[in-house]
């Protein structure tokens, strides 16, 4: 399975402001995802990171508030703009080889 | 859209005894079902899956069986040891190749020495 890193592993921010959270994979990959755990919940998907265009975003996520980059196929970023303590949670991103998912370790995220 | 419900929310079990877990989904398209298990703290963990073309899986202690016409598929474990001590998701594929998953709502399974 693919080696997936996220950078950071956890912020303490303050409302308002906003964290990029970055992940790598160890190779290339077609699709990758980000999910938002909150605490003590499932995992949620917030939009397919689609490599040279625009992210496809879930019912409920919206590009202005969850910015996604995916400038090559080993890279990807989701900003979470305008933070409020709701967005505390921990963000996941993910990669599919064929059905399988694989997750990064995550980044827990406070905000104040 | 797919909606995945995940039965029981809790499950305490006595050390060497059996658990298990269910789910059940709306969408009879879907055709992939994995299980991963989330220990505290750390990232979801693919531990077995199964696809429609087949009624069970099974590897070493842990086993899942598939019910398409009924739409639910469940997760055995047997034998449990208290490192089984965790959170298990189901998830199922939204629809066929999207290789998106919507997840159940997990089940936090406690081992009993």
């Amino acid at each position: 399975s693919a080696v997936i890193s996220q950078k950071p592993s956890r912020d303490i921010c303050q409302r308002g402001t906003s964290l990029t959270i970055q992940c790598q994979v160890d190779s290339q990959v077609t699709m990758m995802f980000w999910y938002r755990q909150q605490p003590g919940q499932s995992l949620t998907l917030i939009a397919t990171a689609n490599q040279g265009s625009e992210a496809t975003y879930e019912s409920g996520f919206v590009i202005d508030k969850f910015p996604i980059s995916r400038p090559n196929l080993t890279f990807s970023t989701l900003t979470v703009s305008n933070m409020s303590p709701e967005d505390s949670s921990i963000y996941l991103c993910s990669v599919a080889a064929g059905d399988t998912q694989y997750f990064g370790p995550g980044t827990r995220l406070t905000v104040l | 859209g797919e909606n995945v419900e995940q039965h029981p929310s809790t499950l305490s079990v006595q050390e060497g005894d059996s658990a298990v877990i269910k789910c059940t989904y709306s969408d009879s398209a879907s055709n992939y079902f994995p299980w991963y298990k989330q220990e505290l703290g750390k990232r979801p963990q693919l531990i077995i899956d199964i696809r429609s073309n087949v009624g069970e899986k099974k590897d070493q202690r842990i086993a899942v069986t598939l019910n398409k016409t009924a739409k639910h598929f469940s997760l055995h474990i047997t034998e449990t040891q208290p490192e089984d001590s965790a959170v298990y998701f189901c998830a199922v594929e939204m629809w066929q190749g999207a290789q998106k998953l919507v997840f159940g709502q997990g089940t936090r399974l406690t081992i009993n020495p």
